[in-house]
């Protein structure tokens, strides 16, 4: 199986900060990567998919980069609703395994 | 539009069964793999398999093998988990989810069914 593994486990953060998550996988996975933002109590919502593509209707302020082993989620300037767990996932190959997610929270 | 509606929250015995359903609407139900996952209690997503409901075609994730069935009914667009010999930690929400149609390599799930809880407890 393929491990996955998001840093930070959590953060604090201020509206309008720039926030950074990462996700490193067990092996390389091209870009099979997709990110997800989940809030409590709520289904998972896709951000991005194929590591670097903006999932339809989500604002632009988040992005995602990255190949091969190593990925990043960036959120430009945070927004009072981002406050949130983002989780990494990979498509590359069974079975999908999900990173353990990033908590962001309110500083 | 397109959504995804699971059945309501069960409770459970060990040893037991559950059979958590997932009915689709506003879209081709047999054009899209519907695939599952569970979330347990303040822990993170773990994959536990996917259907073609085009052809009842099924991969299942190794941990769950001999344990989960998923089946669907195209004619009322609906797709069913079915997990046996329930233990404890079975205990999570169950959620199904739709492969996206932005790529067919990439595995993402652009819709979500709204979870259905699974109790397990004597």
């Amino acid at each position: 199986d393929i491990q996955m593994t998001q840093s930070p486990s959590s953060l604090s953060a201020s509206v309008g900060d720039r926030v950074t998550i990462t996700c490193r996988t067990s092996q390389s996975i091209s870009n099979y990567l997709n990110w997800y933002q989940q809030k409590p109590g709520k289904a998972p919502n896709l951000l991005i998919y194929g590591a670097s593509s903006l999932q339809s209707g989500v604002p632009s302020r988040f992005s995602g980069s990255g190949s091969g082993t190593d990925f990043t989620l960036t959120i430009s300037s945070l927004q009072p609703e981002d406050f949130a767990t983002y989780y990494c996932q990979q498509g590359y190959s069974t079975p999908y395994t999900f990173g353990q997610g990033t908590k962001v929270e309110i500083k | 539009q397109v959504q995804l509606v699971q059945s309501g929250a069960e409770v459970k015995k060990p040893g037991a069964s559950v059979k958590v359903s997932c009915k689709a609407s506003g879209y081709t139900f047999t054009g899209y793999y519907i695939h599952w996952m569970r979330q347990a209690p303040g822990q993170g997503l773990d994959w536990m398999g996917w259907i073609n409901p085009n052809n009842g075609g099924t991969n299942y994730a190794q941990k769950f093998q001999g344990r989960v069935t998923m089946t669907g009914d195209t004619s009322i667009s609906t797709a069913y988990m079915d997990l046996s010999r329930l233990r404890s930690d079975d205990t999570a929400v169950y959620y199904c989810a739709r492969v996206s149609g932005n790529s067919k390599w990439y595995e993402d799930f652009d819709y979500w069914g709204q979870g259905t809880l699974v109790t397990v407890s004597s």
